[in-house]
């Protein structure tokens, strides 16, 4: 099962762009990328995933390399209400549930004001 | 549509009792997973629960047990509480109609053993 790797934290400033990096060396090739976050004492929250291709939703963008060993979530104008950690991971289609997926530590992003 | 709701949302108890956590999921959601969080370890796969049968089984021990009923409602228990086991348990559902497995978390119990 592949594990991800992502930076403890970084900052960025209010109304930049956030690229919060992940790598995943070993991904097999039937296991999709997904980012979750978590703010404080909540639950996390799905924001994107995605197989090879590059994938936009309302929340962000993701960016995922040809070899698919990395990708990158791209918040395009991070406010202070996306302060959370934030997960990668990687899973294999139809598993049913992330039970042998670690989420791990995350990246904490602090919005700077 | 209603989110995840996890019930209670604090609790406390002592070394030795036993504790029963409950998870309700997103209207028509059949798969329903269960997570403890804690500060050194992350957040860490319990089980997960489909159509009433435990499917997948994390690397806890046997007082970690749990149940899902025919409509979809789950409840997770541990029997004899160890300091240890003080943490955030996340319940999450998914509606497994396709590939993607997206979950959907609810806010979690915070667990206080003292």
């Amino acid at each position: 099962d592949a594990k991800t790797t992502q930076p403890p934290s970084m900052d960025c400033a209010e109304g930049r762009a956030a690229n919060l990096p992940c790598n995943h060396s070993t991904i097999s090739g039937n296991e999709y990328v997904y980012w979750y976050r978590q703010i404080h004492s909540q639950g996390p929250q799905y924001i994107i995933h995605g197989l090879k291709n590059n994938e936009t939703n309302e929340m962000a963008s993701l960016i995922i390399t040809e070899d698919r060993k990395s990708s990158t979530l791209i918040l395009p104008h991070a406010t202070l209400r996306d302060t959370a950690v934030y997960y990668c991971i990687v899973n294999p289609l139809g598993s049913g549930g992330y039970q042998k997926v670690t989420f791990g530590t995350g990246t904490k992003l602090q919005v700077i004001p | 549509k209603a989110g995840v709701t996890q019930t209670p949302r604090y609790l406390i108890k002592t070394r030795g009792q036993q504790v029963t956590l409950s998870c309700s999921p997103i209207s028509g959601h059949r798969s329903v997973s269960w997570y403890q969080q804690t500060p050194g370890q992350g957040l860490q796969f319990l089980f997960e629960y489909f159509s009433e049968t435990q499917r997948n089984k994390g690397n806890f021990p046997g007082r970690f047990s749990g149940r899902q009923f025919s409509n979809s409602r789950s409840e997770m228990n541990v029997s004899t509480l160890e300091l240890g086991d003080s943490a955030l348990y996340l319940c999450a559902s998914s509606l497994v109609v396709t590939s993607t497995d997206t979950q959907y978390f609810g806010p979690g119990t915070r667990l206080t053993v003292l």
